[in-house]
């Protein structure tokens, strides 16, 4: 089974709008972390916003929230008033703690901003 | 003030020409991965070290070795290259294993094979 599934291969936003990001995660781990990872066109990996499985809140980091639904096994990126330089692939990744060799990344979301 | 640092960007080689790419950290963290990314693709995890501890993904091909010689240093070599391991190259470091902790990567390493 699939340790993380972005079902959205590509999205398209309106400048200034805000925008979520899919995530689902399948893990049995009680302790596990969440990341959010940006890749512009020029190749590095940028890490964006954290979400522990025991953190009550819902992380945010300026414009990037994270919406975790723990019993649903979902953690959404919503990014809030979108730039033209959010377009990039994003990333969704988790870690967990008795499986800790392995940094399993989804397949990405690919968001255009457009003007 | 780079932390993960990668050389070259760009590298090109010739089919079946032994290649190594670098990586350098800054952080002193312990763990020090290889992911192998092809286009509009996850990274794919090859090895990574903990500290000196080599460990190798099941799936990674023996045609990928890699050395750290050091806590701040470690490299990539391709010893074969084939036209399929053209790809994107990423470096990250991260201080250690533990769930909450995030991967610091590199600006990665554009391979091409000719």
């Amino acid at each position: 089974a699939q340790k993380i599934t972005q079902t959205q291969p590509g999205m398209f936003v309106q400048e200034k709008e805000a925008v979520t990001l899919d995530c689902t995660y399948d893990t049995s781990d009680p302790s596990y972390g969440l990341f959010w990872y940006k890749q512009p066109s020029s190749g590095e990996m940028i890490f964006l916003i954290y979400q522990g499985s025991y953190d009550q809140q819902n992380a945010t980091e300026g414009r990037y929230s994270l919406n975790f639904q723990k019993a649903r096994k979902s953690a959404n990126l919503v990014i809030s008033a979108s730039q033209l330089g959010d377009s990039a692939m994003y990333f969704c990744a988790m870690r967990e703690q008795y499986n800790f060799n392995k940094f399993y990344f989804g397949s990405g979301t690919k968001l255009n901003v457009k003007p | 003030d780079a932390m993960v640092i990668q050389n070259p960007r760009y590298q090109v080689t010739q089919f079946g020409k032994p290649v190594t790419l670098s990586c350098s950290q800054t952080l002193n963290h312990n763990v020090m991965y290889w992911y192998q990314q092809k286009s509009s693709q996850a990274p794919k995890l090859l090895f990574h070290y903990y500290d000196k501890d080599f460990n190798n993904e099941a799936d990674t091909p023996d045609n990928f070795q890699s050395r750290r010689p050091n806590t701040s240093f470690c490299f990539l070599d391709i010893r074969s290259p084939g036209l399929g391991d053209a790809a994107m190259y990423l470096c990250a470091t991260s201080r250690d294993r533990s769930p909450s902790e995030k991967l610091f990567f590199g600006s990665g390493t554009q391979l091409s094979v000719l």
